[in-house]
């Protein structure tokens, strides 16, 4: 069974539209967040949700609204897609926040979205 | 921003032990130091982390200086799907919340 899943793992679409990327983990983690590796591969975070709650968001345009419809699963929806926003996005999850900082984060293999 | 300074790549001999340095000159006593690495069109994969304490798991070992300003991942037998970029990143706070935060990494190429 593969820990944090993402849909789709491929994603085309024109400029201006409206998509979603699903995540879910099945490891019974409290936490999932958001990253966004462009072009030059950096790897930057741009949400975290504790129990369904945003606890971080990283200056990311108001287009991208993450949603966390409970704790196995938080989607990303981005409006009004740029071309500035193909990258590759990835989901995480990890068990705990605050003192609790001997926890790994699992990994989602990706989703690549090329907006054209 | 990561805490931390990686050289930018390396390379090492399939078979022979890959040893990574990273510098964590401004890690306070209770952060830890992760390892992640990252395969081509992968996501990243969590390798090990410590305190203080050198440690080992299956993946790989991990050596701490006792300042804890540096660190090193020795890979014992590298292999060439070690080739990946890695990244050691210190459990930064942000929120009330640890978040892994990554810099550029070390790109590692093992060759035959």
């Amino acid at each position: 069974d593969t820990a944090v899943s993402q849909t789709p793992k491929y994603l085309v679409t024109q400029m201006g539209n409206d998509k979603s990327i699903k995540c879910e983990q099945n490891l019974g983690h409290d936490t999932m967040y958001w990253y966004k590796q462009d072009s030059k591969k950096f790897l930057k975070i741009m949400f975290s949700y504790n129990n369904k709650e945003l606890i971080i968001n990283e200056t990311v345009p108001n287009r991208f609204s993450p949603k966390s419809p409970d704790k196995a699963h938080l989607n990303l929806h981005i409006n009004s897609l740029e071309l500035g926003d193909s990258a590759v996005y990835f989901c995480a999850s990890s068990q705990g926040i605050g003192g609790r900082q001997n926890t790994e984060a699992f990994f989602g293999q990706g989703t690549r979205l090329t907006v054209v | 921003d990561a805490k931390t300074t990686q050289p930018t790549s390396m390379d090492c001999a399939e078979g022979r032990a890959a040893n990574l340095p990273c510098n964590h000159s401004t890690i306070s006593g209770n952060e830890y130091v992760y390892w992640y690495r990252q395969i081509h069109s992968q996501g990243p994969q969590y390798i090990i982390h410590g305190l203080k304490n050198n440690e080992t798991n299956e993946m790989a070992s991990l050596i701490i200086t006792e300042d804890r300003k540096s660190s090193t991942l020795i890979l014992p037998h590298a292999t060439l799907r070690d080739t990946a970029v890695y990244y050691c990143i210190v459990r930064v706070a942000t929120g009330g919340s640890y978040i892994p935060t990554f810099g550029r990494g070390t790109s590692l190429i093992v060759h035959p």
